[in-house]
């Protein structure tokens, strides 16, 4: 059974701070990484893709990846209530077409 | 363009009703997917059509029945369905197959179909 794991909080956040999520997945043939940010009532939006092990800066976000310890994070810095989602962390495997979604981490930020 | 656009925006039908929701893309992927959703649980796959073939079939019941008349639209078609079947109903569009190593598979979901059976 494949899985990938979330806390599912909620995580509050003072506005201006570093919201760190975190993701831990079981296949280790794992290869493709993503993290999707869903507003209440809305469908979830691509923020960042991961392939390879380290950072991935896209401006206040950075996707982190530890293939070794079969980790991946999503760091927010300068958090704003615009933030505040639930956030999926989903996990493919080579050769399948098929999404592997957390159960998300639903994450407040406090003004 | 790097839309996925979704009809009905909300649709609430019968149990003996027959209806269909619709799908498009035109960001030249080839493989689409639907989804469901209930609150507060993340996405679960329905059903993957690979350059218009259907390739996975997460064990749906048959009152559900997907259709990809080409690589640009992809359909679900609903009858007989349970109040149970309540739902967000979501399609997504990603690239197909291997590039440098990688699986380059971004999925991007449209908005939604919003159903409620009754």
């Amino acid at each position: 059974q494949k899985e990938v794991e979330q806390n599912s909080g909620p995580l509050s956040v003072p506005e201006g701070a570093i919201a760190s999520l975190n993701c831990t997945y079981s296949d280790r043939v794992s290869q493709s990484f993503f993290w999707y940010r869903q507003y209440s009532g809305k469908s979830p939006e691509l923020i960042m893709s991961i392939y390879s092990n380290g950072d991935k800066e896209d401006g206040r976000f950075t996707a982190q990846l530890n293939k070794a310890s079969q980790y991946v994070s999503l760091l927010i810095r300068d958090s704003q209530p615009s933030d505040s989602a639930t956030y999926l962390c989903a996990v493919k495997s080579v050769g399948n077409e098929k999404l592997t979604f957390g159960t998300g981490t639903r994450l407040t930020i406090i003004p | 363009d790097t839309e996925v656009t979704q009809t009905p925006k909300h649709l609430v039908m019968g149990m003996t009703n027959k209806k269909s929701l619709k799908c498009e893309q035109h960001m030249g992927h080839r493989a689409m997917y639907w989804y469901k959703q209930k609150a507060k649980k993340p996405p679960e796959l329905m059903f993957v059509y690979s350059y218009e073939k259907l390739s996975i079939n997460e064990s749906v019941p048959s009152r559900f029945s997907p259709e990809c008349p080409n690589s640009s639209l992809l359909n679900l078609h609903l009858h007989a369905l349970q109040p149970e079947d309540s739902a967000l109903y979501l399609c997504a569009s990603s690239h197909v197959g291997l590039a440098g190593g990688h699986t380059y598979n971004e999925q991007f979901f449209g908005p939604g179909t919003r159903l409620t059976v009754l």
